[in-house]
């Protein structure tokens, strides 16, 4: 099976533009997480996806948005981007979106966005 | 915050010596996972150690977990250069549907 893929892998915007990245599970994973990791925050979770639907989001401003398609493709968004949003993107995709049956997530290479 | 602190925040060792580090968390939890992440990539996962179960080996990696503690650990035996990488638990909450991770710990096998 094909790992989780993301695109692109490196990105550089300025500040205020908006950016998206991309995420394609493992075949057969309905649930897609999104991470956000810095040197100084560490990795902090951005929000969830199941059968297209959030199930839970981190503590992140507004400005940072996702979705998932049908296929289980998941976007997200970052609008008005600021300095601070200079970080490495991680999606994961795991089987099971329910917690308690083992939540082992497939964790792609991640973007490096980096802005100006 | 996070869930999992972890300690120390980085380890140096020669090739061949084990490896110890340890997590500890805040609330009550589901699983309990390592992961292992090379410098600037994505995480690899390793080892999921249930609430109720207390040890658990898969090769070169010994987990344990003490839920009474609310603490784990995760020991690499007999390690190798290639080993060389950041290691992260993140804990499953019984409340939430997500993981959380700890700040990791740094390892370096010095040949």
């Amino acid at each position: 099976k094909a790992g989780v893929t993301q695109t692109p892998r490196y990105l550089i915007k300025t500040r205020g533009q908006q950016v998206t990245l991309s995420c394609s599970p493992i075949s057969g994973h309905r649930s897609v997480s999104w991470y956000q990791q810095t040197p100084g925050q560490g990795l902090q979770f951005l929000f969830e996806y199941f059968s297209e639907t959030q199930r839970n989001k981190g503590n992140f401003p507004g400005r940072f948005s996702g979705r998932q398609f049908s296929n289980s493709r998941s976007e997200m968004n970052v609008s008005t981007l600021e300095l601070g949003d200079s970080a490495l993107y991680l999606c994961a995709s795991s089987l099971y979106g329910t917690s308690g049956r083992g939540r082992e997530q497939f964790f792609g290479p991640g973007t490096r966005l980096t802005v100006l | 915050s996070q869930q999992g602190e972890e300690d120390p925040q980085a380890l140096s060792i020669q090739e061949g010596e084990n490896a110890t580090m340890n997590c500890s968390y805040k609330t009550s939890i589901n699983n309990l996972q390592w992961y292992r992440q090379n410098s600037g990539r994505g995480l690899v996962h390793l080892i999921l150690i249930r609430s109720n179960e207390r040890e658990k080996h898969s090769g070169r990696l010994r987990v344990t977990l003490d839920t009474s503690k609310k603490s784990s650990s995760l020991l690499i035996t007999a390690s190798r250069a290639a080993d060389t990488a950041s290691y992260f638990c993140a804990t499953d909450e019984a409340a939430g549907n997500k993981l959380t991770f700890g700040g990791g710990t740094r390892v370096l096998v010095k040949p």
